[in-house]
């Protein structure tokens, strides 16, 4: 069965500080996977996906994500963060998308 | 255009009443999807529609009834709902059944 793993509930960093978030899945062939942002009482917003090709994926807002099947991991960076970074950060596996717990991400002036 | 509209932003109902939550997306996706969402919790899926025809019903207890007039519109009608079923309700939309979503703001939703 399909599944995610955000091993982080929360993560503090400074702005301007770099930044990544773990996503750990499983699944039983090459995955399709997706990190989402949502801030408090919003919806969801795509930040990037992974189906297939190269490992780098570039999204928006400045973020980027690298899948690793020997790591069965699809993390999310950010060189540098900004305030309005702050929010929660799902990465989700597969069609019927399945989301991991998700990480909250809070930023130090 | 990526947006998928829901209304209404906020809904407050007694257990007895009966009131819809309303989704509607103009991107020509053919699959539509509500989603439960509680306080500091990931999105739980509850209903998927393909080409209007409902596909997924993820044990959904019954006071919750999707409708899916026509391709563009996802209804979600709620009768004697209960206080734990206060939540964030939200939509979402994707061409196919394995691509992306793209999620409406949502319903937030309270039953007193």
């Amino acid at each position: 069965a399909q599944s995610v793993t955000q091993p982080d509930i929360h993560i503090t960093v400074s702005e301007g500080a770099s930044l990544e978030l773990r996503c750990n899945y499983s699944y039983g062939a090459t995955p399709y996977l997706f990190w989402y942002v949502q801030s408090p009482g919003q919806g969801l917003q795509l930040l990037l996906k992974y189906f297939s090709g190269d490992t780098l994926v570039q999204g928006i807002k400045g973020f980027e994500a690298e899948f690793k099947r020997s790591q069965s991991s699809f993390n999310l960076r950010k060189p540098s963060v900004h305030w309005s970074d702050a929010a929660e950060y799902f990465c989700a596996v597969g069609g019927d998308m399945r989301f991991g717990a998700g990480t909250r991400l809070t930023v130090k002036p | 255009d990526t947006e998928v509209t829901q209304t209404p932003k906020h809904l407050v109902m007694g257990m007895t009443n009966k009131k819809s939550l309303k989704c509607e997306q103009h991107m020509g996706h053919r699959a539509m999807y509500w989603y439960k969402q509680k306080a500091k919790k990931p999105p739980e899926l509850m209903f998927v529609y393909s080409y209007e025809k409902l596909s997924i019903n993820e044990s959904v207890p019954s006071r919750f009834s999707p409708e899916c007039p026509n391709s563009s519109l996802l209804n979600l009608h709620l009768h004697a709902l209960q206080p734990e079923d206060s939540a964030l309700y939200l939509c979402a939309s994707s061409r196919g059944r394995s691509g992306e979503q793209y999620f409406g703001p949502g319903t937030r939703l309270t039953v007193t």
